[in-house]
């Protein structure tokens, strides 16, 4: 069975460093791409980026380019969204996603359960 | 930038069709997919590759494509129905995706 379990809320002040997981289990972990898809209270869904385990590859949302780190370590089959300094701003939802990515198609066929993370002085 | 636009907002009684679109210059060339996400829950794709169903999704939830519009039909609605849904396709480098803004299936 596909699974995809995040960690617990996070709480955290402005200007601090963050790294929730996304751990894997019942399938090869190196061969599917697995994304970040963030959503604000009461807003939408957002597609933050993505990274091949299989070799680290790894593309971003222009919005998102250089205020998130995306990694993987295949070891545990975990995946990472990782922030250096949180805004407010960045208070949302974070769920990750595996994708069905073809030269045909790109969808997300499973998901974590979500890691809320409020940033808040 | 690549956009899809749905319709806040669809409200039908039980027992209904519901209809939701969503348009998108791109939508010709690329597939389109639906989520469903109830309050408080992960999304679930409900519609991959524009017309397809999932194992486990029932059969009142269908997909169709005409030109730049995809479209979810929920036909005999049910109370567990209603729900926020979002459509899905990808920019040409078919690695980006675009969500459309959603939009809330109330049931009457």
């Amino acid at each position: 069975e596909v699974q995809l379990v995040q960690s617990g809320a996070e709480v955290k002040k402005p200007g601090e460093s963050l790294k929730i997981p996304c751990k894997t289990s019942g399938y090869d972990f190196s061969r599917y791409w697995i994304g970040w898809v963030r959503q604000v209270p009461g807003k939408g869904l957002e597609w933050m980026g993505i990274i091949y385990p299989g070799d680290s590859d790894t593309k971003y949302s222009p919005s998102f380019q250089g205020q998130v780190t995306i990694s993987a370590d295949k070891s545990i089959s975990t995946a990472y969204l990782q922030w250096s300094s949180l805004k407010a701003s960045d208070t949302a939802m974070y769920y990750c996603g595996r994708l069905q990515l073809t030269t045909a198609t790109n969808y997300f066929d499973y998901w974590g359960q979500g890691t809320p993370v409020t940033v808040s002085s | 930038s690549y956009e899809l636009t749905q319709p806040p907002s669809v409200s039908v009684s039980p027992g209904q069709t519901a209809r939701i679109t969503c348009s998108g210059d791109a939508l010709p060339k690329q597939y389109a997919y639906w989520y469903q996400q109830k309050p408080g829950q992960a999304p679930v794709l409900v519609i991959f590759r524009d017309t397809e169903r999932p194992s486990g999704i029932p059969e009142r939830f269908s997909g169709a494509s005409s030109g730049a519009t995809v479209t979810l039909t929920v036909s005999g609605v049910q109370a567990e129905d209603e729900a926020d849904y979002y459509c899905q396709s990808t920019d040409s480098s078919g690695f980006h995706v675009i969500f459309g803004g959603g939009t809330k299936l109330t049931v009457l």
